[in-house]
């Protein structure tokens, strides 16, 4: 089934802690987005990539990195987390990016103790 | 910088009604997309509706249509014949028209009663 795929599904950590959150899409888009998502906040671009091979920063880009060593996968990491991540993190993907409609992942709840 | 506002953080409507949410957005651009998102409980992000500027009609899909005032900088969603399934976050998004970025509102929450 086409689409894309987020996992975990949702996760408890601890502060200090690293972790990856993973995103897999089969539509051969090109470009792919994380965001995050917080009361009262609506959702916010944290980092994007348009192709594979090349990424950007987005609005909240700080204290997360992304790789996009192919087309499918776009993994986010979280180097040291703190709880201010805590939050509902959505991937997305569209086929060329400009302009094209982004089709969102199920999400990822984050929680940082 | 551009902006989205939606000013109605709750709303509800019975089944079968018609129920209008509101949205405004703030840009300097003349050619940009606007968007409807859904979220439901299932926490799923689904594309509800696609209205680009330089299109003067307004986009509909199914029971679902928009009342897009450039003029105005509005952007507001109607959804026609309410039903429970309905029930759902609903996000206005902008795109400017040289870029890929997605500016979200803060959202407004739909409630459909029985």
């Amino acid at each position: 089934i086409a689409g894309i795929t987020q996992a975990p599904t949702s996760q408890i950590l601890a502060a200090g802690r690293r972790m990856t959150l993973r995103c897999t899409q089969d539509m051969r888009h090109n470009a792919m987005y994380w965001y995050r998502q917080d009361l009262g906040l609506g959702l916010r671009l944290i980092h994007y990539s348009n192709t594979a091979g090349t990424t950007g920063k987005g609005e909240v880009p700080d204290g997360y990195s992304v790789s996009r060593a192919n087309t499918d996968d776009f993994p986010l990491t979280l180097a040291s987390a703190v709880p201010s991540q805590t939050s509902v993190y959505f991937c997305a993907s569209a086929p060329s990016g400009r302009t094209d409609t982004q089709y969102f992942g199920p999400g990822t709840r984050l929680t940082v103790l | 910088a551009q902006t989205v506002t939606q000013s109605q953080p709750e709303m509800s409507v019975q089944e079968a009604e018609t129920v209008t949410l509101s949205c405004t957005y703030d840009t300097s651009e003349n050619n940009y997309y606007l968007f409807w998102y859904k979220q439901p409980p299932s926490r799923q992000m689904i594309l509800v509706i696609r209205q680009e500027a330089y299109k003067q009609q307004n986009a509909t899909e199914n029971r679902f249509s928009v009342n897009f005032q450039k003029a105005a900088k509005s952007f507001s969603l109607k959804i026609s014949d309410s039903q429970l399934g309905d029930t759902a976050m609903y996000f206005c998004a902008f795109m400017g028209g040289n870029t890929d970025k997605l500016i979200f509102g803060t959202g407004t929450r739909l409630q459909v009663f029985p």
